[in-house]
């Protein structure tokens, strides 16, 4: 069964550069026709796309982060990455991993909050 | 940039069948897919493909499309059915979009 876990640091400082991995397990990262995806929902907020990635490196972002972000993976941990730098409060925000296939965003990892304060 | 528009509520008796819109330019040419979100809790999948039902998700939620207008309809409602709803599709150069939700209240 396919599931998605992130992690990463939970505070970040402004200016600074957000870090997380999601961690596929249940199918290899490098499987056809799987992409992988990154989503973030501000607090009380509605869900925003921030990019996603294919096995093979191909990358496509949210066109108002693409400057700030940076998707990649790793097939050898079976995990993929996102950076997203210079942050600031607006960035404070649930960030969810997930498979993009021809049925949607499906599954989804549970989310983690990153808060962006001093 | 490609916006999805959706209601920010929707309001609708146990029983009663509950209709959630989703407006785009792009809709008549890019499938759909839906998602419910209920507090702390990630989105689920509920349709995809504008009118597919995922395994495991109730005969009771179906989608349609028509024009620029694509609708969620979630027969004889239950109280377990309250929670945030987003459609979400792409437009023309890859890049993914969500309405910006739509609270169903029972």
């Amino acid at each position: 069964q396919l599931q998605l876990q992130e992690s990463g640091p939970g505070l970040v400082k402004p200016s600074e550069t957000l870090s997380l991995t999601c961690t596929v397990s249940g199918v290899s990262i490098s499987s056809s026709p799987y992409y992988w995806a990154w989503i973030r929902q501000p607090p009380g907020k509605g869900l925003e796309w921030i990019g996603t990635i294919y096995y093979r490196g191909t990358t496509y972002y949210n066109p108002s982060l693409k400057t700030r972000v940076t998707i990649s993976i790793d097939t050898s941990k079976n995990h993929f990455s996102l950076r997203l730098s210079s942050v600031t409060a607006a960035d404070t925000a649930v960030y969810f991993c997930a498979t993009l296939g021809s049925g949607g965003f499906d599954p989804w990892g549970q989310g983690t909050l990153v808060t962006v304060s001093a | 940039s490609y916006e999805l528009k959706q209601p920010p509520s929707v309001s609708v008796s146990p029983g009663q069948t509950a209709r959630i819109s989703c407006s785009g330019d792009e809709l008549p040419k890019r499938y759909a897919y839906w998602y419910q979100q209920k507090p702390g809790q990630a989105p689920v999948l509920v349709i995809y493909q504008a009118s597919e039902r995922p395994s495991g998700i109730s005969e009771r939620f179906s989608g349609s499309s028509s024009g620029t207008t694509v609708t969620l309809t979630i027969s004889r409602v239950q109280a377990e059915d309250e929670a945030d709803y987003y459609c979400q599709s792409a437009d023309s150069s890859g890049t993914w979009v969500f309405g910006g939700g739509t609270k169903l209240t029972v």
